[in-house]
């Protein structure tokens, strides 16, 4: 069945960065593109980017431009999102997510790994 | 890009139908038909019920469908369950640079 693990909680301080994995199995991972998604603490879904694992093409938030970077490698099946320049309202839980192509929908979600910028 | 706009919050009885609406633009929901609708229950991952617009994943209820028209797409759950309580989302392709944009999320309250 189709799994997404991603890497543990993390607490970094402003301008630092950080580098959250998201390791897949249950399918082939160049069939499907991956989200990222995040939500900060009592608020609403936002969408953070998108990589296509067969080329590697990404396609970020225009809010976010500059400071995400999404990477993957396919001898491990995972999927890495990289933010730079932390500020505070960066605190989030950060989810990832596959979506079959060309259909729109995340159907499989990781558990979510909480990132807290605070100085 | 501006969040999608939804209600903040609608509430109905066991057994009755809501709707939920997710106002966007031309630039979203008007061109596109890539818009999904996700649940989410409190400390939990986002589940996908609708996509494509009307689509249902499989192992996902009959009793969620969804709909659009213009630049508003529509959730509609049929036959209100408790468990059905949870905070909605929609979502939609919005093009190259935005690429997707969630709306601002409606709770859901069974009565």
């Amino acid at each position: 069945q189709v799994q997404l693990v991603q890497s543990g909680a993390e607490v970094t301080k402003p301008g630092a960065s950080v580098k959250v994995s998201c390791k897949t199995s249950g399918y082939t991972f160049t069939s499907y593109y991956v989200h990222w998604v995040r939500q900060a603490p009592g608020q609403g879904l936002e969408w953070v980017g998108i990589i296509h694992p067969a080329g590697g093409t990404t396609d970020y938030a225009r809010n976010l431009q500059g400071r995400v970077a999404m990477t993957r490698d396919t001898s491990t099946s995972t999927v890495y999102m990289e933010m730079s320049s932390l500020r505070s309202d960066d605190t989030a839980m950060y989810y990832c997510g596959t979506e079959v192509p060309n259909t729109g929908g995340v159907d499989y979600w990781g558990q979510g790994t909480l990132v807290t910028v605070s100085s | 890009q501006s969040a999608l706009t939804q209600p903040a919050s609608v509430s109905g009885s066991p057994g009755q139908s809501i709707t939920i609406s997710c106002t966007g633009s031309s630039s979203d929901i008007g061109s596109y038909s890539l818009v999904s609708w996700y649940q989410q229950h409190p400390g939990k991952a986002p589940k996908l019920i609708i996509y494509e617009g009307s689509k249902c994943p499989s192992g996902v209820s009959n009793r969620f469908s969804g709909s659009k028209s213009g630049n508003t797409a529509s959730l509609t759950i049929s036959g209100l369950q408790p468990e059905d309580e949870a905070d909605y989302y929609c979502c939609s392709y919005a093009g190259s640079p935005t690429s997707y944009v969630f709306g601002s999320g409606t709770k859901l309250t069974v009565l």
